[in-house]
């Protein structure tokens, strides 16, 4: 079946970066654009930003531009998040999500048909 | 401060219909669809409502979204104890060029 399967839970210190991974499977992995949202405990979701996993090309949100990475490795189908100089105010819930927009024309939000269970990011 | 307006709570009883109303601007629910998703505790959010106010497989038909302007809104109806839940709207907003969420309005079933 269609799933995202994430890294496991991450303990991290003020000024410090975190990595969390996203295995995708049941599906092309290079098909279909891939979000990472997050949500801060008692919080609503917030968007990171995407990345098309056929070309490789991000787009971040503005409040992090400077300080997340979005990469993925074709390979092993599994898409990356960094986020560097981590603060208290980063701990939360990230999740990553599957557009059900194909990387074969441009980007078009269509929804987040498919996520992962969450990794839990820690930051004290 | 999210850009999409939900209110915090709602809660019914079994059996009821239930609406969850979703605020925003021209520059997002107004020129753009609007999907909603549900998020049961302690897991990750799930698609409710895709493009044109469809439901994905496997989504009951209790579950039914509509659009006016620049408002949006989720019924339940025939409301059941696992319907408790948060739920999120979500569009795109042409000005910020992403995905923006409400902040969720958590229905409990009394």
């Amino acid at each position: 079946q269609v799933q995202l399967v994430q890294s496991g839970a991450e303990v991290k210190k003020p000024g410090a970066s975190v990595d969390v991974s996203c295995k995708a499977s049941g599906y092309s992995f290079t098909a279909y654009y891939i979000h990472w949202v997050r949500q801060a405990p008692g919080k609503g979701l917030e968007w990171m930003g995407w990345i098309n996993p056929h070309s490789g090309v991000a787009n971040y949100a503005q409040k992090f531009q400077g300080r997340v990475s979005m990469t993925r490795d074709t390979s092993v189908s599994t898409a990356y998040v960094e986020l560097t100089r981590l603060t208290s105010d980063d701990t939360a819930v990230y999740f990553c999500a599957r557009d059900g927009q194909t990387t074969t024309g441009p980007y078009y939000y269509n929804a987040m048909d498919v996520w992962g269970q969450g990794t839990t990011v820690s930051v004290s | 401060q999210s850009v999409l307006t939900q209110a915090p709570s709602v809660s019914g009883t079994p059996g009821q219909r239930v609406t969850i109303s979703c605020s925003g601007s021209n520059s997002n629910i107004g020129s753009n669809y609007v999907y909603w998703y549900q998020q049961l505790p302690g897991s990750a959010p799930k698609l409710l409502i895709q493009r044109k106010n469809q439901r994905p497989s496997g989504v009951p038909d209790r579950f039914s979204a509509s659009k006016s302007g620049t408002s949006a809104s989720l019924a339940i109806s025939g409301l059941r104890s696992e319907d408790e839940a948060a739920y999120f709207c979500s569009t795109w907003d042409d000005s910020l060029s992403s995905p923006v969420f409400g902040g969720g309005t958590k229905l409990t079933v009394l």
